[in-house]
């Protein structure tokens, strides 16, 4: 069965330090793995995916993840944090086997000034 | 949010009542999605469709019910039989159902059942 993880239910950072959200996830087959955030009573937006290619994903807002094939892991980074990158952070996960997307269970960043 | 509206924002209705969400797309995608998110379990799949006239069910289609008469619409009907009703609910689209499509997803409906 395919799952994912986000072991951090929160994560607080500085603003200007770089920050790290976590996910790790268990396929079988090729992995399809999204980024996604919410802000408080919105809507998920997306914010990178991988799909194949170069492990180091580039997205929106100036995060990026890389894809650890060996660690399975997928974890989001950005260099600098800014208070505005407060909100929810959601690791998803897809395979050729499936058409369905699978979530964690989101990491709340908290960023302070 | 997209292209994407959910209407209305907050919905309050009585135990043993039906309740309807909508959900509208001007995004001209296929597939469409719906999904409860509760605190602390992420996102959850209700029911999702590809084409219009067809839908599957996601993990949690118990006590709900679709369906998908025009491409831009599918609304979600939460019945009577569904035993936790009060959750954030969101409808989401893509281009197509392949996995490599992201989802773009609407604001949100929270439903409060009492």
């Amino acid at each position: 069965a395919q799952s994912v993880a986000q072991p951090e239910d929160q994560v607080n950072v500085a603003e200007g330090n770089p920050l790290t959200v976590k996910c790790t996830y268990s396929v079988s087959g090729n992995p399809y793995l999204f980024w996604y955030v919410q802000y408080p009573n919105r809507g998920l937006q997306f914010l990178l995916k991988y799909i194949t290619g170069d492990n180091l994903v580039k997205g929106s807002y100036g995060f990026e993840a890389e894809f650890n094939k060996s660690q399975t892991s997928f974890h989001l980074k950005k260099p600098s944090a800014l208070v505005s990158d407060s909100a929810l952070y959601f690791c998803a996960v897809s395979t050729d086997n499936t058409d369905k997307l699978i979530f964690g269970t989101g990491t709340r960043l908290q960023v302070f000034p | 949010d997209g292209g994407i509206t959910q209407s209305p924002k907050y919905l309050f209705r009585k135990e043993g009542q039906n309740v309807t969400l909508s959900c509208e797309q001007n995004l001209n995608h296929d597939a469409m999605y719906w999904y409860r998110q509760d605190p602390g379990q992420g996102l959850r799949l209700i029911y999702y469709s590809q084409i219009v006239n067809d839908f599957q069910k996601g993990d949690i289609a118990e006590g709900y019910s679709v369906s998908r008469e025009k491409k831009e619409s599918f609304p979600l009907t939460v019945t009577s039989a569904q035993k936790n009703p009060t959750a954030f609910y969101l409808c989401a689209s893509s281009p197509g159902l392949g996995i490599s499509y992201e989802q773009y997803f609407g604001p949100g409906t929270r439903l409060t059942v009492t």
